[in-house]
């Protein structure tokens, strides 16, 4: 599977404010998925994004708050917007390939 | 609704015991199965992963066992070893796992195995 580089690795930011995270993947992959996970938790898919069309989003997740683009197939952000102290997280980016899903290594948000 | 159940939450086992881990599913279109490991402040790493046409597959000391009428898949880790404490997910998906197609995770095993 491709190769998925993720930043930035870690950031503590104010509430009120966002963060932008980035994936650059170094091959074309078609879909992109974007997950949280909270401290000790799973992961909870947030959005699959597919280049060149609107992300989807999974329920109890929007776009306002969770804008994702994706501009090419090896790029892809994921904003986190007005964060609050509950958006502090782990968030993943993920792609499948022929040899199983590849994720990120993650950025692990704290809001304060 | 969790549609991937799994357990135990936790489990210590002895270094060279057993570590079984236990997940059963709800949704019968799920046709892919993969078990992630995921250590400190990495990101989840596939570890073996299997389809419904076989009953088990193995690959070293992990080993993944599949009901298909009971709808249940299991993780068998043999010779435990210190390094394998991770926490453990299961997942599942649907199409085969083809890259296009989500997965859906399991609330994960906190495995510690003792020296």
């Amino acid at each position: 599977s491709a190769v998925i580089s993720q930043k930035p690795s870690r950031d503590i930011c104010q509430r009120g404010t966002s963060l932008t995270i980035q994936c650059q993947v170094d091959s074309q992959v078609t879909m992109m998925f974007w997950y949280r996970q909270q401290p000790g938790q799973s992961l909870t898919l947030i959005a699959t994004a597919n280049q060149g069309s609107e992300a989807t989003y999974e329920s109890g997740f929007v776009i306002d708050k969770f804008p994702i683009s994706r501009p090419n197939l090896t790029f892809s952000t994921l904003t986190v917007s007005n964060m609050s102290p509950e958006d502090s997280s782990i968030y993943l980016c993920s792609h499948g390939g022929a040899a199983g899903y590849t994720f990120g290594s993650g950025t692990r948000l704290t809001v304060v | 609704q969790q549609q991937v159940k799994q357990s135990p939450q936790s489990l210590i086992v002895q270094k060279g015991g057993i570590s079984i881990i236990n997940c059963a599913y709800e949704n019968t279109a799920f046709d892919y199965f993969p078990w992630y490991q995921q250590f400190p402040g990495k990101g989840p790493a596939l570890l073996i992963a299997i389809r419904p046409d076989v009953s088990e597959k193995k690959e070293g000391r992990f080993t993944i066992s599949f009901n298909k009428s009971a709808k249940q898949f299991s993780l068998h880790i043999m010779d435990s070893q210190p390094g394998d404490s991770a926490t453990y997910f299961c997942a599942a998906s649907t199409n085969s796992g083809g890259s296009n197609y989500k997965l859906t995770f399991g609330k994960g095993t906190l495995l510690t195995v003792n020296p």
